[in-house]
């Protein structure tokens, strides 16, 4: 069974803390991506890579950075977590061709105290 | 950013109801429309990959249709149970290898 695995599903920390979201996936996809869903926002996309070490801004990276070392891994960086970040967070992994839909994790719930 | 709205926001069906909900997009440039179902404590599940104009796809008793030319996409559930409860996304693919989500519509299925 393909799937995408974040680490986390719930977690707490604390403001100014250094974050680390991480997402594995098994399916050889090279395009990643870490949502945020927020209550009547939708999804959000905050960063997404389409092969390693290559990376693209979403439309609310500020606050957010990412790694790509290797294919199936795609890291999610709080930098100082601030009150603002709590929120659920979504890993997936799609294939180049728009053809195919995503694949996402499982989430994981953030809260930042 | 683009606007891909879902409406109704939230709908409460009796068990054996049929329902529907839509998804309206800009209307220019289109390639793809995915539709997907979030149920509470998992993960979104892709339902349906819509490209062409008129398309039509179905999986039981969902189904869903689209019309590229005025923007927007239709997902029907006939007869409604209770396990169809969940939000319901529709995805746009723009450009830059990137989809937009719509805000959802939540669906709960009174038994």
């Amino acid at each position: 069974d393909v799937k995408v695995t974040q680490s986390s599903r719930y977690l707490v920390k604390r403001t100014g803390e250094k974050v680390f979201l991480e997402c594995v996936q098994d399916m050889d996809h090279e395009n990643m991506f870490w949502y945020r869903q927020d209550p009547g926002l939708g999804l959000r996309l905050i960063y997404f890579s389409y092969d390693v070490k290559m990376k693209e801004k979403g439309d609310i990276p500020e606050g957010y950075s990412v790694s790509r070392e290797k294919k199936e891994r795609f890291s999610l960086i709080l930098e100082s977590a601030s009150t603002n970040q709590t929120s659920m967070y979504l890993c997936a992994s799609r294939p180049l061709q728009v053809y195919y839909g995503y694949t996402f994790g499982s989430g994981t719930r953030l809260t930042v105290v | 950013i683009l606007n891909v709205e879902q409406s109704p926001q939230s709908l409460h069906v009796q068990e054996g109801d049929s329902t529907n909900f839509t998804c309206s997009f800009p209307s220019s440039n289109f390639y793809a429309l995915h539709w997907y179902r979030w149920e509470t404590a998992k993960s979104p599940e892709a339902l349906f990959v819509m490209t062409l104009n008129g398309d039509e796809k179905k999986k039981g008793r969902i189904s869903a249709t689209l019309n590229t030319k005025e923007g927007y996409s239709y997902l029907y559930i006939k007869g409604s149970q209770p396990e169809d409860s969940a939000t319901y996304l529709c995805a746009f693919y723009y450009t830059g290898n990137q989809f937009y989500f719509g805000t959802g519509t939540s669906l709960t299925v009174i038994p």
